[in-house]
């Protein structure tokens, strides 16, 4: 059973490009979050798509968009790209709607994205 | 959501008992406590979540006093592959929806 699956793994860009970080979540999840971890910090919850839907959004600026497709899988885009974004994009996957009990999310290996 | 306080960092070495204690006074009626393992490079792995007293699993252990304003994870016999990052959070359980409050976690370094 396939988990997270998060591509690429590295990706080096320069001030003020664009990037698009892919995500397909673990099979019978249908819930994707996406976070930044920055060195040395915890993940930072950007936002959560749910039914091709964003629902949810953390404290970020709208240069950070995303998106669902009907098989579930995400993008997380970042436009003007600054210094401070470098970091590790997680996603994680859920089976968002209540099905009583769940064990935590699951979390891909990452993106580690550098902004030169 | 309930904020959680952790040690930034442990050492122990190989083959001792592992006591990481998390502090969570703002705790919620629905709230349970979930730990994650983080290896560098690596998303956050699910080890084990309580609501009260005690849970086991294959990996760890937690313990929750009744107040449940405090929880301990603890490892037993740890072992080289258990040097990581251990995040204490709280949150509703019953749902899949729920966004993820990572605190700086305990940086647990096992030595031989």
């Amino acid at each position: 059973d396939a988990g997270v699956t998060q591509s690429p793994t590295h990706l080096i860009k320069t001030r003020g490009q664009q990037v698009t970080l892919r995500c397909s979540p673990k099979s019978g999840h249908d819930t994707v979050s996406w976070y930044q971890q920055a060195l040395g910090q915890g993940p930072q919850f950007i936002f959560q798509y749910y039914e091709e839907e964003e629902r949810q959004r953390g404290n970020f600026p709208d240069r950070f968009s995303g998106h669902q497709f009907p098989n579930y899988s995400s993008e997380l885009n970042v436009n003007a790209l600054l210094l401070g974004d470098s970091a590790l994009y997680l996603c994680a996957s859920s089976p968002g709607t209540d099905r009583g009990v769940y064990y935590g999310y699951t979390f891909g290996s990452g993106t580690r994205l550098t902004v030169v | 959501l309930a904020k959680t306080t952790q040690p930034i960092s442990m050492d122990s070495y190989e083959g001792q008992e592992v006591n990481i204690t998390c502090s969570h006074n703002n705790i919620a009626t629905n709230d349970y406590i979930t730990w994650y393992q983080q290896f560098p490079s690596q998303g956050p792995r699910f080890i084990i979540q309580g609501y009260k007293t005690k849970v086991t699993n294959e990996v760890a252990s937690l313990f929750i006093p009744a107040d449940r304003k405090s929880s301990t994870l603890s490892l037993p016999r740890v072992s080289l592959s258990d040097t990581a990052v251990y995040y204490c959070l709280v949150g509703d359980k019953y749902t899949g929806f729920q966004k993820l409050v990572f605190g700086t976690g305990t940086r647990l370094l096992v030595s031989p």
